[in-house]
């Protein structure tokens, strides 16, 4: 069964930096594309990054990018996304997927909260 | 990108009625790579269906997703009350994946 795990969720202030983490298993993480997938309170779900299996290869959304890095360690099975510069309009729940078989899989998500 | 547009945005009914939610794209979603999800206040989104109309594990079969292309239908033959919720549609055949702005059902 594919699991998701993501930490590091917390309150940042304006301008500040923040690092998800997304720990998997269940599934052979160095074969797929990983996804960032956000949702601010009370709003819908938009796409904020993506990665290839091998971390060669990113994509961002044009709201967060130069902001934000995704990466990958694949001997740790963990996906990443390092936040800098963070606006008050990135405040949101993060959620990690991957597309396995053609089925999404997401995590529980984590809460990052940016305000002074 | 592909833009999905869903319809009603919102949908009032009663326990044991029949739901039908919409999901349009703007082109055609490739492989018919679509999902519906479920989501309930302060809830991670639940996936429903996938491939347009492959249930998820451990989804009762009152769900049903059907479509092909550009217009895909989530249906809920009776709904039950912990059926009333937030739904998206997600596609995710072409980069970037996109959602459906959500279609609220509501309790009559």
């Amino acid at each position: 069964e594919v699991q998701l795990v993501e930490t590091g969720g917390g309150l940042v202030q304006p301008g500040g930096s923040l690092r998800l983490s997304c720990a998997a298993s269940g599934f052979t993480f160095s074969n797929y594309w990983m996804h960032w997938v956000r949702q601010a309170p009370g709003k819908g779900l938009v796409w904020v990054s993506r990665i290839s299996s091998d971390g060669s290869i990113t994509s961002y959304a044009d709201s967060v990018k130069g902001r934000f890095t995704i990466s990958r360690d694949n001997a740790k099975n963990t996906l990443y996304l390092q936040m800098n510069s963070l606006r008050a309009e990135d405040t949101a729940v993060y959620y990690c997927e991957s597309i396995v078989e053609a089925r999404p899989n997401w995590g529980q998500g984590t809460l990052v909260t940016v305000s002074s | 990108e592909v833009v999905l547009t869903q319809s009603p945005g919102s949908l009032s009914l009663s326990p044991g009625e029949r739901a039908t939610l919409s999901c349009r794209a703007s082109q055609s979603v490739t492989s018919n790579y679509l999902a519906w999800y479920q989501q309930k206040p302060g809830q991670a989104p639940r996936l429903l269906i996938y491939g347009a109309s492959s249930r998820a594990t451990g989804i009762p079969d009152r769900f049903s997703g059907s479509g092909s292309g550009t217009d895909f239908t989530l249906t809920m033959s009776r709904l039950e009350p912990e059926d009333f919720a937030e739904y998206y549609c997600q596609q995710y055949g072409s980069a970037p994946q996109t959602f459906g702005q959500g279609t609220k059902v509501e309790i009559k």
